[in-house]
Formats: C-alpha cells, structure tokens, sequence
C-alpha cells in the first residue's frame, strides 16, 4: 500500500528554474523524508523532516511538512542539469519501521 | 568508506532455479532493509531487520527468505523463482529505524 503520493508524476522544466514537487500521505508520521534516484542508481537520501518541524533547508533543497493537510513539498531552486533524476518522499508511522514510499516525481532538465 | 555493497548487479534465473543476494555495510549501522522497485511505483519492503539477530516480513514477503548474518551482512534468499520477481532489489541500511537510509546500488534481476 502506497502512503506516500508524489505529484506531479512528471516535471520538465528549463535549467535555472525552480523545481517543485508535492508529497501526500494518509496517516499520522514520526518524520518523512526525500530522496533522489538518478537513472539505473540507487537511491540517495536528500533530507529528513520530523512531524514537529514546518520548515528545513539543505544547499539549494528547501522541504516544507503540513501535517494539518499531510503534505510535504520539495522545492529545488536555481535547478542544474545534475538535478535530472527522480524524486520519493517516504513516510514512517507510528510504532512501524517500515518507510512507506510514493511512486515518485520524476524530474527532467532541460538546458 | 564504501557505504552498502549489493553483489552480484545483474542476474538472470530460469524458473524454478534459486539465488541468494547478498548486500553489506560498514556504517556500523543497526537496521537493514531489502526493497524491490518496479516500474511505475514505489519501493516495496520484503524484509528488514531492525538489529542483529532480529528480522522481519515486510510488505511483500512471499517468495523470499532474509539471513541477518552479522551486523555487517544481510542476504536475500529466492528459492524458487518465478517471473513475478524480475524486479531491481535494493538493500539499505541505517543507523536507527527512524533516520535516513543507505542505499546501495542495485541487483537488476531478470527471471525467464
């Protein structure tokens, strides 16, 4: 079962723009996280946000968490053509170790 | 420092025939994790280990049997494949259950 659901599914944008893009979940979390996946790799994890936090920075990565609505968002700024990849947030549950993951953004750009 | 090693990368099974896949980590890390990624979703947990000497089914465990071997080690065993389980896996691992994992690079695995 899916917890985590990115949107959009796709993205494609200019190099220099802002990326962002969306994570929904269903139920209560302890933290929810983001990584990035570059084609035929593993994945990496970019940044970690706990349920009690709104707000977290990382280089050129800002991740914002509503629990109120249960959505997270990725924002990528001044993007690069290194950035091409996609994009998973993951969420934990309560009393749970397992990380629940969405199907993912993949991001493409353009030079 | 080498962080999670997956061997082999690339596998081809016959039906019926059966693998271990095996993935190591020098983090010192507690848990370890295996996942199978299939096109058009997201990871899906097929075992975990939360510490040594502990493991436990994850989302889609059928098919499938894990080893905790020691802190370092963690394998996946298939004993009799099936087509149903082309897929990549991936082993990661972190320091706790509820921190960022470590993901090593991938097992591609094919089953005709």
């Amino acid at each position: 079962s899916q917890q985590g659901e990115e949107d959009p599914q796709a993205l494609s944008i200019q190099e220099g723009e802002n990326a962002t893009m969306n994570c929904s979940y269903k139920t209560s979390i302890n933290n929810l996280q983001w990584y990035r996946q570059n084609s035929g790799r593993g994945l990496v994890h970019l940044i970690l946000i706990r349920s009690n936090e709104r707000e977290k920075h990382s280089g050129r990565l800002r991740v914002t968490l509503d629990t109120s609505k249960k959505s997270s968002s990725l924002l990528i700024t001044a993007s690069r053509a290194a950035d091409t990849a996609s994009y998973f947030c993951a969420t934990d549950r309560d009393s749970n170790y397992q990380l629940i993951w969405g199907a993912g953004t993949k991001l493409i750009i353009k030079p | 420092n080498a962080g999670v090693t997956q061997t082999p990368k690339f596998q081809v099974l016959k039906t019926g025939q059966s693998m271990t896949l095996q993935c190591a980590q020098d983090m010192n890390h507690n848990s370890m994790y295996w996942y199978r990624q299939d096109p058009g979703m997201g990871l899906r947990l097929i075992y975990y280990s939360a510490s040594e000497g502990t493991t436990d089914k994850g989302e889609v465990p059928n098919g499938y049997n894990v080893s905790r071997l020691n802190k370092r080690e963690f394998s996946l065993r298939l004993e009799s494949a099936a087509p149903s389980q082309t897929s990549v896996y991936f082993c990661a691992s972190s320091e706790s259950t509820s921190g960022g994992y470590t993901f090593g690079s991938g097992t591609r695995l094919t089953v005709v």
